[in-house]
């Protein structure tokens, strides 16, 4: 049973481009957060989703940030117009069903570079 | 926001020592958490604690969540090598989905 995929795991971008950042949840899994680490902190959650359901982006800056988690495929971070700030590792992470009992996965994290 | 206090930030030992790590927060937390992750990884589950006063063991991995619920601490006894890495506490709170991550205590281990 394979574990949270996300891809790629190293993205260099230069200031202005768009990151794209992909995650597949484990099996049976519909929930998916997306936290964000800066070097030698902890994990600041961005964003819940549900299948097709944004549920919390309590996280998320109001500019440039996007995330979805459409019916089929993965789930994509969308940064538009990187700047040097938004270097840092990207986590996600899934769990089945959402229940506050529940287990959050992580994948390996995608980590982003912006020159 | 709600903010974990981890500490200490980082803890040099020798293999064979237990180790003690702990968590406080200003704001009540129903689920405590703590997570490992090693260099270039994701974070790994270690425990997960649910009621206030609980304490659990996962091998020579035991943590506690505190009684008031503003806290929760995690004991390492006789560490190995593999030990090394970074332990993250994490909380819930009620009614909540997202996680609230402490610093992080780094851990290094002399063999």
């Amino acid at each position: 049973n394979a574990g949270v995929m996300q891809n790629p795991r190293h993205l260099v971008r230069r200031r202005g481009q768009e990151a794209r950042l992909r995650c597949s949840p484990m099996k049976g899994h519909s929930h998916v957060y997306w936290y964000r680490q800066l070097p030698e902190e902890g994990l600041k959650f961005m964003v819940y989703l549900q299948k097709e359901n944004i549920i919390d982006e309590s996280g998320m800056p109001k500019e440039r940030f996007s995330a979805e988690f459409p019916k089929e495929g993965p789930s994509i971070l969308r940064i538009q117009q990187v700047v040097r700030g938004d270097s840092a590792a990207y986590f996600c992470a899934s769990s089945p069903q959402g229940a506050i009992l529940e287990t959050q996965y992580f994948g390996p994290g995608t980590r982003l570079l912006v020159l | 926001g709600q903010q974990l206090n981890q500490s200490p930030q980082s803890m040099f030992i020798q293999e064979g020592e237990d180790v003690s790590m702990n968590c406080t927060s200003s704001s009540i937390f129903n689920t405590w958490l703590w997570y490992k992750q090693d260099p270039g990884e994701g974070p790994v589950l270690l425990i997960a604690l649910y009621k206030a006063g609980e304490l659990t063991s996962n091998g020579r991995l035991t943590a506690q969540f505190g009684i008031t619920r503003k806290d929760s601490f995690l004991n390492i006894s006789a560490s190995i090598p593999s030990d090394v890495g970074i332990y993250f506490c994490a909380g819930r709170s009620q009614g909540a989905q997202k996680l609230v991550f402490g610093q992080g205590t780094r851990l290094t281990i002399n063999p």
